[in-house]
């Protein structure tokens, strides 16, 4: 398996500009998270999903981020208009918890630049 | 106010030496229990995990323990390569199953070769 696949790994973009974070999870988990990581606040829980319904948002900072899973294979979190203060690693992972494994694999992670 | 960084705690490990990493855990409900490594660059990748009926478990060079009196978490490297430098991270799960894995703020392991 290839894991979960993030797209692109590296964003740079100016302020007030629509920003689109790409997940693919692994095939067969019922679970995709994701998080935010910083020097300041650590690694974040944003929001997550199970069975592509999303279950808790309560993490996302504002409304200008969203997060969509249409389909088992795919997730996006969009941020519009970016913002300074949203440059950061954004991390999707997987997990199949429905299966009793509730260990989380990550992707690789999209490192975002908002200038 | 003004901001401050996360300050994370650093320990440095001469090569060939046994690590031990330290987590403390809020929780007294949380049973299940898993460390992550993170090297630069990349995701956290799971080490090993424990559920609370256990007191200890081993993998490959590393043992996680488990104190539920304390609430403490240890992770134990034996030998310690340079390819062991990296943050590593501790996770709770809060509650029962089906709910999101809590981060602890994580430690920078630093090994001198």
């Amino acid at each position: 398996d290839a894991g979960v696949i993030q797209s692109p790994r590296h964003e740079v973009t100016e302020m007030g500009q629509e920003v689109t974070l790409r997940c693919k999870p692994i095939s067969g988990h019922d679970y995709l998270f994701w998080y935010r990581q910083t020097m300041m606040r650590g690694l974040e829980l944003l929001i997550y999903f199970n069975n592509n319904v999303p279950i808790d948002d309560s993490g996302m900072p504002e409304d200008r981020f969203s997060a969509k899973m249409p389909n088992a294979s795919f997730s996006t979190l969009k941020i519009q208009p970016s913002e300074p203060r949203d440059s950061a690693v954004y991390f999707c992972a997987s997990s199949l918890i429905a299966g009793g494994e509730e260990k989380l694999f990550f992707g690789s992670g999209t490192q975002l630049s908002v200038l | 106010g003004e901001s401050v960084g996360l300050h994370l705690p650093t320990l440095s490990v001469q090569e060939g030496d046994n690590s031990i990493i330290n987590c403390a855990y809020s929780n007294s409900a949380s049973d299940y229990f898993i460390w992550y490594k993170q090297e630069s660059g990349k995701g956290p990748q799971f080490i090993i995990d424990i559920r609370s009926n256990m007191d200890k478990r081993q993998g490959q060079r590393v043992t996680v323990l488990l104190n539920k009196t304390v609430k403490h978490l240890s992770l134990q490297i034996a030998a310690t390569q340079p390819g062991d430098s990296a943050v590593y991270f501790c996770a709770e799960n809060r509650s029962r199953r089906n709910t999101p894995l809590v981060f602890g703020k994580g430690t920078r392991l630093s090994v001198i070769a």
